[in-house]
């Protein structure tokens, strides 16, 4: 089954704690995104990545980190620099630079007290 | 002004009814619209994309009014399944070429029986 996977469902942390959210894609898809979705608002873009070894700052990077050493993961870090770190992370792809049609993987609800 | 608009609703229909939902986008440079569907606590699923000649698929109708910069969404004979948050997303063209896509807040849909 293809798709996009994402660990773990619900992570909880304390304040002061760097945290990794995982995202794994077998679609074969060139292009990852990281978004955060927070209660009634639109998602907003973190990071995005679309080669290997490459990756660029979304509208609000401040506070997170990436790394795309194998096209499969596109893992995210949250430090202890994000001032607000709660929220619904959502990890997305898409086939290439050619395509805007992009996919989800099942999010992971990070709370952070 | 927001990038692209919604109402947020909620659209409460019952069921077998016809709904419609427009959705506003600021960059007139916009090249490519879609909408997806997001269940409560869900990720966010490609509903479908939008075309300048409009597209059906079943039920649901889209249609592209580049002049005036909206896009809707036509939903027929609702059904209970079809509640959920309605996201109208449009491409961006940012200055690294980075084509992403710039997600609606959502308009909710409520179908009773």
């Amino acid at each position: 089954d293809g798709g996009i996977t994402q660990s773990p469902k619900y992570l909880f942390r304390k304040e002061g704690q760097n945290v990794t959210l995982s995202c794994e894609q077998n679609l074969n898809h060139d292009a990852m995104y990281w978004y955060r979705q927070d209660p009634g608002q639109g998602l907003r873009l973190i990071y995005y990545s679309q080669i290997v070894n490459d990756f660029q700052k979304g509208d609000i990077a401040e506070g997170y980190s990436v790394s795309r050493e194998k096209k499969e993961s596109f893992p995210l870090t949250v430090t202890s620099a994000q001032k607000n770190p709660t929220a619904f992370y959502l990890c997305a792809s898409s086939l290439s630079g050619r395509s805007y049609e992009q996919y989800f993987g099942p999010g992971t609800r990070l709370t952070v007290t | 002004r927001k990038e692209v608009e919604q109402d947020p609703g909620p659209f409460n229909v019952p069921e077998g009814a016809t709904v419609a939902f427009n959705c506003t986008y600021s960059n007139s440079a916009s090249q490519s619209f879609f909408w997806y569907r997001q269940d409560c606590r869900k990720e966010p699923k490609l509903l479908m994309s939008v075309y300048s000649s409009g597209n059906e698929d079943g039920r649901f109708t889209a249609q592209l009014n580049r002049a005036s910069q909206y896009i809707s969404l036509l939903i027929r004979d609702s059904k209970l399944s079809d509640s959920a948050t309605y996201l109208c997303v449009v491409n961006r063209k940012g200055d690294t070429g980075r084509r992403a896509l710039t997600f609606g807040s959502g308009t909710r849909l409520q179908v009773q029986p």
